[in-house]
């Protein structure tokens, strides 16, 4: 069965530094997410993308995240200048059609900011 | 706007009694429901889905949910518990409108033998 795949599974990094974390979507999907969960609370939506853009973002989407589709199999979250409170599991979601369809979820990584 | 509430944050249950997961919506637009689950140290596994067609909903491994729209409820059910069912329960919302999801805060279902 089709599935969402995460890399890497767990990412130390030093604040300040970027990151990269990367997602490859299920190979017909069309919408991509990013979603984020700080450990012991929810998990909260990020960003939406289809169609080479954004189509939306939540509030704790800022300057400092980015997103790009670098070619036809790879999703990419980008933290510019990580900080402390960017600690999360981060998951990657996919679907076929848009939300109101399933989201597949990857197994997400686990950023630690020291 | 959109908003989910979930009305426990921790639920018991002894295996073979059934469990009962509340989750109050609001939604400016037609609702699309799901209930995710998250087994420890795994990644969300869709349980079921409402998008406008039977309002009871039935899911994997024997979850179903009901769909109220007077209530703005969509609790998830089961008849028996299992001690596989411990894990934590998500109910989301997305509206037909755009492209955002809303999870609520999560249930933790403990699964006494």
């Amino acid at each position: 069965e089709p599935e969402v795949t995460q890399t890497p599974s767990h990412q130390v990094t030093q604040m300040g530094q970027e990151v990269i974390l990367r997602c490859v979507p299920i190979s017909n999907h069309l919408y991509f997410y990013w979603y984020r969960q700080i450990l012991g609370q929810k998990v909260e939506f990020l960003v939406s993308f289809y169609n080479n853009e954004i189509s939306e973002k939540s509030e704790i989407f800022d300057d400092q995240f980015s997103v790009e589709r670098p070619d036809g199999s790879n999703f990419t979250l980008k933290i510019r200048s990580t900080k402390l409170e960017d600690s999360a599991m981060y998951f990657c979601a996919s679907s076929f059609v848009r939300a109101q369809d399933e989201q597949y979820f990857g197994p997400g990584t686990r950023l630690t900011v020291t | 706007a959109q908003s989910v509430t979930q009305l426990d944050s921790h639920v018991s249950v002894s295996e073979g009694t059934p469990v009962l997961l509340r989750c109050n919506y609001s939604s400016s637009y037609s609702p699309s429901l799901f209930w995710y689950v998250q087994h420890p140290n795994k990644g969300l596994q869709l349980l079921l889905k409402y998008t406008s067609a039977a309002t009871l909903v039935k899911g994997i491994n024997g979850f179903e949910a009901e769909f109220k729209k007077s209530e703005t409820s969509f609790h998830l059910t089961k008849p028996s518990a299992h001690m596989s069912d411990a894990a934590e329960y998500f109910c989301v919302v997305s509206d037909s409108g755009g492209f955002k999801t809303i999870f609520g805060a999560g249930t933790r279902l403990f699964v006494k033998a």
